[in-house]
């Protein structure tokens, strides 16, 4: 089974609206990674979280951690044609152990 | 911008060829990750180094792949024989964090190498 579940595996919405990506981890969080990557191309790093109730945005992408859950989430506000991609979560599972483990993705299309 | 260098970015072969990829890691990392990344699924990790010495290659199937990072800088992945099932995109990542430390590890990934395999 999937270490990190992310949901939902794909999302359509018309350009301007609001969506949630959300990201679930069957173990404790010792960090939480977002990142973007568009098709076929290499990932880019979007923001990491580390605390329990750790908030960060940036633009109009805003993350969330809730340690307690295990869980973070991914809101993009007004949502733009550049904000289309595939956006992934990675996580450190193993304490000190400095290596991600990825959840399988969400796919992002904005409709204009 | 410092970025990890990746080649070759294609990659087609036929079943039972050797095929090899070559990672550049940005000046100064010492860890470096080779993963890969099925179409549809997240990235895999296949094998990490920190410096020239792997500090896990536990799903690194070792029957056909070999990586190797000689000099503690670039590193080298090899698949022989490829197999179908090898068609994927093989990406490496760099960070200066080393293995056993707390704190946070932004990894950097280069653009990625997809095979494609007949």
């Amino acid at each position: 089974s999937q270490e990190l579940e992310q949901s939902p595996q794909s999302l359509i919405v018309q350009e301007g609206k609001n969506l949630t990506i959300n990201c679930t981890s069957s173990k404790t969080l010792y960090g939480l990674y977002w990142y973007k990557q568009k098709y076929g191309e290499g990932l880019i790093f979007l923001m990491m979280l580390q605390k329990g109730g750790e908030e960060k945005s940036h633009e109009k992408i805003t993350a969330k951690l809730d340690e307690k859950k295990q869980q973070s989430s991914l809101h993009i506000t007004a949502s733009q044609p550049s904000h289309a991609g595939i956006y992934l979560c990675g996580a450190v599972l193993i304490q000190g152990a400095q290596k991600l483990v990825f959840g399988q993705g969400t796919r992002l299309t904005i409709n204009p | 911008e410092a970025e990890v260098a990746q080649s070759p970015r294609y990659k087609i072969t036929e079943k039972s060829q050797a095929v090899a990829f070559w990672c550049d890691p940005i000046s100064g990392h010492a860890t470096l990750y080779w993963y890969r990344q099925i179409l549809g699924q997240g990235p895999e990790l296949l094998v990490q180094f920190q410096d020239e010495s792997v500090v896990d290659d536990s799903q690194l199937p070792k029957d056909r792949f070999s990586a190797e990072r000689l000099k503690g800088v670039d590193s080298t992945l090899k698949i022989q024989p490829a197999e179908l099932g090898d068609s994927a995109m093989y990406l490496c990542a760099s960070s200066s964090v080393y293995s056993g430390s707390s704190g946070a590890n932004v990894l950097t990934f280069g653009a990625g190498s997809r095979l494609t395999v007949l």
